[in-house]
This record gives structure tokens, C-alpha cells and sequence, in this order.
């Protein structure tokens, strides 16, 4: 138990939808990043928020975005959804000034049809 | 740039014999390198963590790995594979840290009874 929850646990969107992923992290974390991991294969860096300011984005297109929020929770949204969108999304939180280490949680599975 | 690659994509032992699953890193600087566990339909549970202090690691559930800079390797051992090992494995790398994680393709395990 990470103490790093995901919700909604699967979705189904269509081809062109927009989808909205959260997660819920522990008091203190103030870093969480997310990834995407295609079946198969090893989860892909999306981007990291810090305090609530993206500090690091991987090589996705902008229309994956995200937001941080004060309570500790964040948000990943994805626009003009494709079908290689389908994937788990995973998202991973730091604490601060601990010693190095991402909590994950459960993740989320996308299909996109 | 950091990248990973995990040499095998499959590997299967038999239960009791030893597990050796290999990573081999790209870092144009000192890496932190880290083993995570993925068992079905769940996130990613940390195995062990290398963040550049003794050169061999202990982790969780027996695993160890020893880092060799002269080979940029970290290849994850346990002497002894039990029936609950079997999942998939993945070797990651991050510049420093709070960075982002860059994950292998991962490799499943299988171990037969």
C-alpha cells in the first residue's frame, strides 16, 4: 500500500473524446509525475509537477496537460483522445526532502475505441 | 540522456534456482538506478534503489543488485526464485534526484514449479 490512489480504476472513451485521469497522493508529497505504459511495454514519461508548476515534460504533444493541486492531488487530462492513447496511466509521488523514492499508484486503464 | 535496456525479455527459472535478470544504463551522469516489480493489473512496487552510495543493493523479498560503473550495469539476483516471483520487471534510471524516470521495456518473469 503506497498510499497513492488512482480513480476512475478503467474507462472506455471514443476516438476524439477528452478524458480527465486523478490521483491522490500523501501529505508532503509535493512532486508527482505521470507516465503512460502501453501493453507490453515499459511505462513512458508524460510530464512532473512540482508545487504545483510542470517541471519536466517528456515527449508527448500538448495535448497532454496536467494540473497540480494544493491538497496534494493532481490531475491528467488528454485531449483529441487516438486510439494509441489506449494505455494504463500511472502516476508516481515524491516526498520532499526524503530520501529518493516514487510511490505509485495503481493506475488507471484508458481504451479508447 | 539516460536510456535502459534489459537484455531478455522473457526469462524463466526454475522454483528454487537462481533469478538473474540483467539492465544495462546510459547516464551522462551519475546515475540513480532503481529496480521496480509490476505484478498483474498493479502498479509498480520498488524493489531497490541505488543512489550512489554502496555499490551493492538490498532490497525487498531477497533481491540485491550490484552496480559496476566499468560495465554500466545493474543486474537484479536472488539466490533463490520462489512461485511468487513470477511478474514483470523493470530497470529504471533517473539523472538525479526528484528527476524524471526513464524505464526499461521491462522482462517477464516465469518461474516453474
Amino acid at each position: 500500500e503506497t498510499g497513492v490512489t488512482q480513480s476512475p480504476t478503467h474507462l472506455i472513451k471514443t476516438r476524439g473524446q477528452q478524458v480527465t485521469l486523478r490521483c491522490s497522493s500523501q501529505s508532503g508529497h509535493n512532486t508527482v509525475s505521470w507516465y503512460q505504459q502501453a501493453l507490453g511495454q515499459g511505462p513512458q514519461f508524460i510530464f512532473q509537477y512540482y508545487r504545483e508548476e510542470e517541471n519536466g515534460r517528456g515527449n508527448f504533444p500538448p495535448r497532454f496537460s496536467g494540473l497540480q493541486f494544493p491538497n496534494y492531488s493532481s490531475e491528467l487530462n488528454v485531449n483529441a483522445l487516438e486510439l494509441d492513447d489506449s494505455a494504463l496511466y500511472l502516476c508516481a509521488s515524491t516526498l520532499e526532502g526524503g530520501v529518493y523514492e516514487q510511490y505509485f499508484g495503481p493506475g488507471t486503464r484508458l481504451t479508447v475505441t | 540522456a539516460q536510456s535502459v535496456t534489459q537484455l531478455g525479455s522473457h526469462v524463466s527459472v526454475s522454483e528454487g534456482a537462481l533469478v538473474l535478470l540483467r539492465c544495462n544504463y546510459s547516464s551522462s551522469v551519475p546515475p540513480y538506478l532503481f529496480w521496480y516489480v509490476q505484478y498483474p493489473n498493479q502498479g509498480l512496487q520498488l524493489l531497490l534503489k541505488y543512489t550512489s552510495a554502496a555499490t551493492l543493493v538490498k532490497g525487498i523479498n531477497g533481491f540485491e543488485a550490484e552496480f559496476k560503473k566499468s560495465e554500466t550495469s545493474f543486474h537484479l539476483t536472488k539466490p533463490s526464485a520462489h512461485m511468487s516471483d513470477a511478474a514483470e520487471y523493470f530497470c529504471a534510471v533517473s539523472a538525479r534526484s526528484h528527476d524524471k524516470v526513464i524505464f526499461g521495456p521491462g522482462t517477464s518473469l516465469s518461474v516453474i514449479p
